[in-house]
């Protein structure tokens, strides 16, 4: 059972435009989400996090937007440059567990000069 | 300063070989996890320790999988009699409760033959 989906395997992007990425889940006890980002033979970066208490969290480029109503998650970078070109992952933890990550399984985001 | 690092970077066995692969969290921070990351996929939770205590290891996927923190700072993941299904990315990341952002190292690449 995905606790943590992403519908989408890949999304293409034109430089200087927006790059929304989304992330699905199913379980209502996650308190805490993040995105990473990962490039080929390197461990995933972390980027952006956002609590379950809110619904919005900027960090230039990046914002994360919570609907907890929907269980859904999405990451908004603007505007997207051609070195944001990777694999982005969503993860989310469990209230009150041992602050283990429940991933998704990653959108590869290509972003065309 | 320093991130996580692991070693060795790759590392193929033969099967039924036993392997080590070694974590370096970043320096204080208490909470050391590892995780499984098979092609095409997320990383998938092994094992937590908070300090050199062990918490969590509910994600290792077989007795064969053995893991230790003994002086709550370096970590070992071992395989014992390492199978073609072994293969794959090793995550090890770390943190600093009460933060729940996990700091990822590059990885160990693992192949079985």
């Amino acid at each position: 059972d995905q606790q943590v989906k992403q519908n989408s395997p890949s999304l293409s992007v034109q430089e200087g435009r927006i790059s929304i990425l989304n992330c699905d889940y199913t379980n209502s006890m996650f308190d805490y989400f993040l995105w990473y980002k990962k490039y080929p033979a390197e461990g995933p970066t972390f980027l952006i996090s956002i609590s379950s208490i809110k619904d919005k969290n900027e960090d230039g480029r990046f914002t994360v937007f919570l609907n907890k109503s929907a269980k859904h998650l999405s990451l908004h970078i603007v505007p997207s440059q051609p070195g944001d070109s990777a694999v982005y992952f969503c993860a989310a933890k469990l209230r009150g567990a041992t602050n283990k990550l429940i991933f998704g399984t990653g959108t590869l985001l290509a972003v065309q000069p | 300063g320093a991130g996580v690092s692991q070693s060795p970077r790759y590392k193929v066995a033969k099967r039924g070989q036993d392997v080590a692969l070694r974590c370096d969290p970043i320096s204080g921070h208490v909470s050391l996890f590892w995780y499984q990351q098979a092609l095409g996929q997320g990383p998938e939770f092994l094992t937590y320790f908070q300090n050199e205590a062990q918490l969590d290891k509910s994600g290792l996927p077989s007795d064969r999988f053995f893991a230790e923190r003994p002086e709550g700072s370096v970590s070992t993941l071992k395989i014992q009699r390492t199978q073609q299904e072994d293969s794959a990315v090793y995550l090890c990341a770390s943190s600093l409760p009460p933060a729940d952002t996990q700091y990822f190292g590059p990885g160990t690449r693992l192949t079985v033959l």
